[in-house]
């Protein structure tokens, strides 16, 4: 989705580095979501975030979302095989002042491969 | 085991064939949702529903039915599927719409 902005579209590591992810949006989000996804298999849950400036960490994988609300990065510290995959993120977005709700609107995605 | 399932997980049709992609989950959950994935365009909601008999149109539900008699199940109907409608489709469900989507493991759909 354009409303959603992911970058880079395909990252390529070597195993140990780090790397970021980022997702942005033109408009607030009032809630955003970070989901891995193995090639043509279901979306997995990592976080949410909902407050500007809020941080959470699971394992080696920290997400991000900016005090005004309209970008979020995710981080991966010493970077695996097991960490290669698809990373989305999903947005409650802001339309015409309100939050969008139920309708969730996804980034195109950012295909993730780490090398041994 | 807390999951969603999806069926059948493949399926090849012809155009004009009526079909159905059933859904279920086990937790309990109010908010249950349709997606499709498509190279290039991401992840896009189709339909949702936020309890039993209540449905709303997500981005892109032209072409679609869907049906919430159950609270565990929420089918897709494709009436009169094309070929545009090829695709990989994700069922998702939640305990509340801002909480985590539990998503289904996919159906991938070839329309002839």
């Amino acid at each position: 989705s354009q409303e959603l902005e992911q970058s880079p579209q395909s990252l390529i590591v070597q195993e140990g580095k780090n790397l970021t992810i980022n997702c942005t949006s033109s408009k607030t989000l009032y809630g955003l979501y970070w989901y891995k996804q193995k090639y043509g298999e279901g979306l997995i849950f990592l976080m949410m975030l909902q407050k500007g400036g809020e941080e959470k960490s699971h394992e080696k994988i920290t997400a991000k979302l900016d005090e005004k609300k309209q970008q979020s990065s995710l981080h991966i510290t010493a970077s695996q095989p097991s960490h290669a995959g698809i990373y989305l993120c999903g947005a409650d977005m802001e339309i015409r002042g309100e939050t969008s709700g139920s309708r969730l609107t996804f980034g195109e995605g950012t295909q993730l491969t780490v090398n041994p | 085991e807390a999951q969603v399932t999806q069926n059948p997980r493949y399926l090849i049709t012809v155009t004009g064939k009526k079909l159905t992609v059933t859904c279920s989950q086990n937790m309990n959950h109010e908010y249950m949702s349709w997606y499709r994935q498509d190279p290039g365009l991401g992840l896009r909601q189709i339909y949702y529903s936020m309890n039993v008999e209540v449905t709303d149109k997500g981005d892109v539900p032209e072409g679609y039915k869907v049906s919430r008699k159950e609270k565990r199940n929420f089918p897709l109907i494709l009436e009169s599927p094309s070929p545009n409608q090829t695709s990989l489709y994700f069922c998702a469900s939640s305990s509340f719409p801002y909480n985590e989507q539990f998503f289904g493991p996919g159906t991938r759909l070839t329309v002839l």
